[in-house]
């Protein structure tokens, strides 16, 4: 059974920096591409970031760009979001989620997704 | 970028009716759609993928359709479990791609 556990999400105030975890199981995890999602509260969703399935490859939204970092370790089955000069616009759920495609093809769709981690940007 | 364009923003249905979900693109996106499924405290969850396929475990009372800008989202036979909130998604423009602002069906 795939299973996606997020962690780290805290409140931290404007400006400061976190660092999101996403511990992966249930399938080959470097073999598929990842994916952070965020959903502010009551609102609809919007792709973060994404990382190759070797972890070259790293792609981000504009709205995160230069401030946020994605990383994986696949000896751990790991998967990152390092969270830099946050405001108060990036409050919201962030979902760790897996790419639908198979043997290290990306499709950015989401078949997998984790129960999310609350991030809350507030002084 | 690509918006996505969800329509009606809210559904009021009885268990064993159609529904019938719109999702308008701003610009052609080929096939390149999907539709997630969101219950209340949960994580959404893929339904659809490439316009018409159904993702694993999906009931086959969910269809989808369309090409282009204009896609829909069939559910045959509304049961108690369907009523959600449904969200559109588009990768033609890779990586991540857009969601649109979702259509919530609700019991009427």
């Amino acid at each position: 059974e795939v299973q996606l556990v997020e962690s780290g999400g805290v409140v931290v105030q404007p400006g400061g920096s976190l660092r999101l975890s996403c511990a992966a199981s249930g399938f080959t995890f470097d073999d598929y591409a990842m994916h952070w999602v965020r959903q502010a509260p009551g609102k609809g969703l919007e792709w973060v970031s994404l990382i190759s399935w070797d972890g070259g490859s790293t792609y981000y939204a504009d709205s995160v760009k230069g401030r946020f970092t994605i990383s994986r370790d696949n000896s751990k089955n790991s998967l990152y979001l390092q969270m830099n000069s946050l405001r108060a616009e990036d409050t919201a759920l962030y979902y760790c989620a897996k790419d639908s495609g198979d043997d290290t093809v990306t499709t950015s769709y989401f078949d997998y997704w984790g129960q999310g981690t609350l991030v809350t940007v507030s002084s | 970028e690509i918006v996505l364009t969800q329509s009606p923003a809210t559904l009021s249905l009885s268990p064993g009716e159609r529904a019938t979900l719109s999702c308008r693109a701003s610009q052609s996106v080929s096939s390149y759609l999907a539709w997630y499924q969101q219950k209340p405290g949960q994580a959404p969850r893929l339904l659809i993928y490439d316009a018409s396929n159904r993702a694993t475990g999906i009931p086959a009372r969910f269809s989808g359709s369309g090409s282009g800008t204009d896609f829909t989202l069939t559910i045959s036979s509304l049961e108690p479990e369907d009523f959600a909130v449904y969200y559109c998604q588009q990768r033609s423009n890779w990586p991540g791609g857009t969601f649109g602002q979702g259509t919530k069906v609700e019991i009427k």
